[in-house]
């Protein structure tokens, strides 16, 4: 079984462009969460979508967005970059929204110029 | 403020030894605490996770002790391996929309040595 794949793997953005990140969750799982990855604020939960639905959000600004397709592969956007937003951007899939998140993917790293 | 406090920052053992990772949480609604293996270059992986109405988990090398009434919790590797040479993460989840979301310690990065 195909694990949890994120595309692109490595990204290099400028200042004030705007980021699409892709996740495919395993086959089956309906729950997809991503979180952010940097050595100074460590592991954040950035947001969770269940069925297409957004049901939960971090403290992140508006410029963070996200959505899931009706085969529960999902997208976040990030607009306006900014040099702090240079990170490893991580999604994981659970088959139990209950379990949290149970299976990452690798993470597409993400760094402004 | 870091409502997940991980200690120790970074773990040196020898092969064979016994790893130690600690985790204090302050919020008493967590109820749902997860253990996560991050190894270079990959996303992290659950490792173990354990419910406040236990106080101990055992899954093969890898142990959670649970003190509810402390709000503590820690993670033994016993006999340890160069293989274990990782970052492991604790998380504090607790249920929101209907799903467990964590809240993350900042990590311990272990080295074993062969």
């Amino acid at each position: 079984k195909a694990g949890v794949t994120q595309t692109p793997r490595y990204l290099i953005k400028t200042r004030g462009q705007q980021v699409t990140l892709s996740c495919s969750p395993i086959s089956g799982h309906r729950s997809v969460s991503w979180y952010q990855q940097t050595p100074g604020q460590g592991l954040q939960f950035l947001f969770e979508y269940f069925s297409e639905t957004q049901r939960n959000k971090g403290n992140f600004p508006g410029r963070f967005s996200g959505r899931q397709f009706s085969n529960s592969r999902s997208e976040m956007n990030v607009s306006t970059l900014e040099l702090g937003d240079s990170a490893l951007y991580l999604c994981a899939s659970s088959l139990d929204p209950g379990l949290g998140p149970q299976h990452f993917g690798d993470g597409t790293r993400l760094s402004i110029l | 403020q870091q409502q997940v406090k991980q200690s120790p920052q970074s773990l040196i053992v020898q092969k064979g030894g016994i790893s130690i990772i600690n985790c204090a949480y302050e919020n008493t609604a967590f109820d749902y605490f997860p253990w996560y293996q991050q190894f270079p270059g990959k996303g992290p992986a659950l490792l173990i996770a354990i419910r406040p109405d236990v106080s101990e988990k055992k899954e093969g090398r890898f142990t959670i002790s649970f003190n509810k009434s402390a709000k503590q919790l820690s993670l033994h590797i016993m006999d340890s391996q160069p293989g274990d040479s990782a970052t492991y993460f604790c998380a504090a989840s607790m249920r929101t929309g209907g799903s467990y979301i964590p809240t993350f310690g900042r990590g311990t990065s272990l080295i074993v040595h062969p």
